[in-house]
């Protein structure tokens, strides 16, 4: 079955920097676009914006294009979301999801989610 | 953007009765091209990622059973839970994917009475 297997929980400080990870498997990762999205503690979902490893191609929601950068290494079937200055407000669960394709673009396999801690 | 907007925002309903939450959006997500409306539901239950429940406003995913269903065109949509089960609890969501930035409904919180 399809799976998307994301990199553990970190914690950090303000102002330091992280990548985290989203690693497909059981299905070829590069004909499928990734989504990014955030959930704030015990709030609601959050898109962030998607890429597609077969290009790089990508799309971020203007709440979040500057504040983060989305990867990928298809040779590794890996996604990344990365951020160069953590702030308090990033303390979130964040999940990759992929999208389904063939115009219908619904996250139908999800991560596990990486929670994100950024606390001094 | 689009704003999605739940209502309401939680409801209690005994087992065995019928759950409806509604999802409105901000302008259509109907597609003239192919009259499609491009309204996901998901469903959260807690401590675990979103499920994919219905998409193409209607359009039950494998696996989901035939208690949920999905309604509704244009801007105005219906995710109904036909008899509501225990393992229902959870916090449901709607996205549109009309256009990005592809947004969620704040989401609606349904419990057991």
């Amino acid at each position: 079955e399809v799976q998307l297997v994301q990199s553990g929980a970190e914690v950090k400080k303000p102002g330091e920097s992280l990548r985290i990870s989203c690693k497909g498997s059981k299905y070829n990762f590069t004909n499928y676009w990734i989504a990014w999205v955030r959930q704030m503690p015990g709030k609601g979902l959050e898109w962030m914006g998607i890429i597609y490893p077969g290009d790089s191609d990508n799309r971020y929601s203007p709440s979040f294009e500057g504040q983060v950068t989305m990867s990928v290494d298809k040779s590794i079937s890996t996604a990344y979301l990365q951020w160069t200055s953590l702030k308090a407000s990033d303390t979130a669960i964040y999940y990759c999801a992929r999208l389904r394709g063939s115009g219908t673009y619904v996250s139908d396999y999800w991560g596990q989610g990486t929670l994100v801690t950024v606390s001094s | 953007d689009i704003v999605m907007t739940q209502s309401p925002d939680s409801l209690a309903v005994s087992l065995g009765e019928r759950a409806t939450i509604n999802c409105k959006s901000s302008q259509t997500v109907l597609h003239r091209s192919n009259s499609k409306n491009y309204l996901a539901w998901y469903q959260q239950k807690a401590g675990q990622p979103p499920q994919l429940l219905i998409y193409w406003a209607s359009t039950r995913e494998s696996g989901v059973p035939d208690r949920f269903s999905g309604s509704g065109s244009g801007t105005d949509f219906t995710l109904t839970i036909s008899s509501l089960q225990a393992e229902d609890v959870a916090v449901y969501y709607c996205q549109q994917y009309y256009s990005t930035p592809w947004t969620f409904g704040q989401g609606t919180k349904v419990e057991i009475k």
